[in-house]
């Protein structure tokens, strides 16, 4: 059972624009959400996170926010450059979770020079 | 460059074989994760390993094992593989806090 869902595989953006990746998880006990970034033939790499106590969180063009309300998180990407261009998972983990990470099954984002 | 290390990049092997990947992780870290990426899927959980002992179990199959050393190397064995058993593979290694993740560049696994 997939606890975290990234309901859309790819999306493309033009060059400049806004770029947002969304997220669902179905577990209200998860506390503290990741995204992570992936180029091919290379590992995740981590991105951003945010905790449960936080509904935004900002570093320089990448910002998640957080509904827990509706079980969703997203990432913004402004303004969205080439180099974005990549695989992004998001993650979810809880006390309930041990030390487990719940990951999501990507979206491929293509930013359109 | 995360700090950790997977080897072998590429493995092929045929069906019925036994493949051992190994994982170092960043220096200090005592939390070794293993995960599995299919085509299509996200990134399975498979086991997690601290400080040599294991710690959490996942998605991972009984023909599956894997182990960490005192030196907090770990091996994972993959035997009488399948077709379906070809796939990217990530270590994952994490600090005290457990606050994310630092994945390795993985091992890509085909069986033929």
């Amino acid at each position: 059972d997939q606890q975290v869902k990234q309901n859309s595989p790819s999306l493309s953006v033009q060059e400049g624009r806004i770029s947002i990746l969304n997220c669902d998880y179905t577990n209200s006990m998860f506390d503290y959400f990741l995204w992570y970034k992936k180029y091919p033939a290379e590992g995740p790499t981590f991105l951003i996170s945010i905790s449960s106590i936080k509904d935004k969180n900002e570093d320089g063009r990448f910002t998640v926010f957080l509904n827990k309300s509706a079980k969703h998180l997203s990432l913004h990407i402004v303004p969205s450059q080439p180099g974005d261009s990549a695989v992004y998972f998001c993650a979810a983990k809880g006390e309930f979770t041990g030390n487990q990470f719940y990951f999501g099954t990507g979206t491929s984002l293509t930013v359109i020079p | 460059d995360s700090g950790v290390t997977q080897t072998p990049k590429h493995l092929i092997t045929a069906t019925g074989q036994r493949v051992t990947l190994r994982c170092s992780p960043r220096s200090g870290d005592l939390s070794v994760y293993w995960y599995q990426q299919s085509l299509d899927q996200g990134l399975q959980f498979l086991i997690q390993y601290y400080n040599g002992e294991e710690r959490a179990k996942g998605n991972i199959l009984e023909r599956f094992s894997a182990q960490q050393f005192p030196d907090l190397h770990s091996e994972l064995n993959l035997s009488s593989l399948e077709l379906g058993d070809s796939a990217l593979y990530f270590c994952a290694s994490s600090g005290r806090a457990n606050e994310k993740l630092f994945f390795g560049s993985g091992t890509q696994l085909s069986v033929l």
